[in-house]
């Protein structure tokens, strides 16, 4: 167990919808990174936030947001979803986010999204 | 930009050694990582490389050469617990902290 927490587990939805994930990092992380993992793309990042504020954007599209809150959870929310957004949606954290030493990612269990 | 290359699958038999390599081409590299993932699990840390050289755990020993963007994961005395995806991941200066991760590599141990 590494800490970070997911939820859902599973979430199923249909073309077009909206849904909202989740993530609260391990105890004393400020970083919280999203991640998509598709069979065919592998893990793919999306976009990290510092102490609640954006730090660095991947391959998100637009009708993908994300926000980190004041105690530090965060949560990605993706819209007029398609068929392709099918995808298991990692969220890891880190304590510092800053380019000095390892500062290890810890990945949450993943939220796998199923579009239908 | 990023490319990273690994092997998509590899065999290997219980107590053998296996070496799964990972090769890069970055502009500002700033450290390499190993993650480990059983399917449908989230990835886990194995190892970081930062400086040439080789980085040894128990039974998982990494390798980095920066000069020739070349990283090795050394796994000895395989189990099968050890079958599961390697993933490469590289961390560059101009896209702050996030990682860059390979597509992995399947790695299935047999008895």
């Amino acid at each position: 167990d590494s800490g970070v927490t997911q939820t859902p587990k599973h979430l199923i939805t249909a073309t077009g919808q909206r849904v909202t994930l989740r993530c609260s990092p391990r105890s004393g992380d400020l970083s919280v990174y999203w991640y998509q993992q598709s069979l065919d793309q592998g893990l793919q990042f999306l976009i990290h936030y510092y102490n609640g504020e954006e730090r660095a954007k991947g391959n998100i599209l637009e009708r993908f947001s994300a926000q980190q809150f004041p105690d530090l959870h965060s949560e990605l929310n993706l819209s007029s979803l398609e068929l392709g957004d099918s995808a298991l949606y990692f969220c890891a954290s880190s304590v510092e986010g800053s380019k000095g030493g390892p500062d290890t990612q810890y990945f949450g269990p993943g939220t796998r999204l199923t579009v239908l | 930009g990023q490319n990273i290359d690994q092997p998509t699958e590899m065999t290997a038999t219980e107590g053998a050694i296996v070496q799964i390599n990972c090769t890069y081409q970055t502009s500002g590299f700033n450290g390499l990582f190993w993650y480990q993932q059983h399917a449908g699990e989230a990835p886990t840390f194995l190892s970081y490389n930062v400086l040439d050289g080789l980085e040894e755990k128990g039974r998982f020993s990494s390798f980095l050469s920066r000069s020739k963007g070349y990283s090795y994961l050394l796994l000895k005395e395989l189990q099968m617990k050890d079958s599961a995806s390697y993933l490469c991941a590289v961390r560059e200066i101009q896209a702050g902290t996030a990682l860059i991760f390979g597509k992995g590599t399947t790695l299935s141990v047999s008895s």
